[in-house]
């Protein structure tokens, strides 16, 4: 079974600024991969960033990169330079790649609420 | 990346009524997921819509509930049976374009509000 945490229910940052949000992970798959999504408050939800199991780098996307630590199952998001926009709920989420009925789905954290200050 | 229209984007239903939620996508895709959010919770999948074979339903959902079509590779519906004020929530359907996993997108999702 896979699961995703995400220990902060709601972070607070100022324009400008950057910022960190964190996510853990559990599963049993040799590879998986781990993604990141912003809703705002219409309710859509918005891709940001991917990372591969196996990919040698962590990944960035903009002012997106993943802090990825593979020995401790972590794989935090770093957003560079918070804008009043970036305001919003933001989901850690994980598909496996192994075969079997969790092929395919997204396991999803709980969410923090990303609240950014003028 | 695939474009995904998701409709209605909103609705207000009497309960014991039923709603059909509809998901487009502008190319092929392979599988479909329909998603549950309820009010302030996490996203739970409801199940996976293959084109060709029944869809595949997640524990604690059942298919006289929440029927599922999937007439071909760009279409799906979610339909919402007999509806109770439990319902009211986000239902989001994503497809997965890419065999290796590296994307992965949602249509507009569907705010439906039980009264």
């Amino acid at each position: 079974a896979q699961k995703i945490t995400q220990t902060q229910p709601g972070m607070f940052v100022q324009e400008k600024e950057a910022v960190t949000l964190d996510c853990t992970y559990d599963t049993s798959d040799p590879s998986y991969g781990l993604f990141w999504y912003k809703q705002p408050s219409s309710g859509e939800m918005i891709f940001l960033i991917y990372q591969g199991s196996y990919d040698q780098q962590n990944a960035t996307e903009g002012r997106y990169s993943l802090n990825f630590q593979k020995a401790r199952k972590s794989a935090n998001l770093v957003i560079s330079a918070s804008q009043l926009g970036d305001s919003a709920m933001y989901f850690c989420a994980m598909r496996g790649r192994a075969g079997g009925t969790s092929y395919g789905k997204l396991t999803f954290g709980q969410g923090t609420i990303l609240t950014v200050h003028p | 990346s695939a474009v995904i229209s998701q409709k209605p984007s909103r609705d207000i239903c009497q309960r014991g009524t039923s709603l059909t939620i509809q998901c487009q996508v502008d190319s092929q895709v392979t599988m479909m997921f329909w998603y549950r959010q309820q009010p302030g919770q996490s996203l739970t999948l409801i199940a996976t819509a293959n084109q060709g074979s029944e869809a595949t339903y997640e524990s604690g959902f059942v298919i006289d509930k929440f029927p599922i079509s999937r007439p071909n590779l760009t279409f799906s519906t979610l339909t919402v049976s007999n509806m109770s004020p439990e319902d009211s929530s986000i239902y989001l359907c994503s497809v997965e374009q890419d065999r290796l996993n590296t994307e992965a997108f949602f249509g507009q999702g569907t705010r439906l509000t039980v009264v």
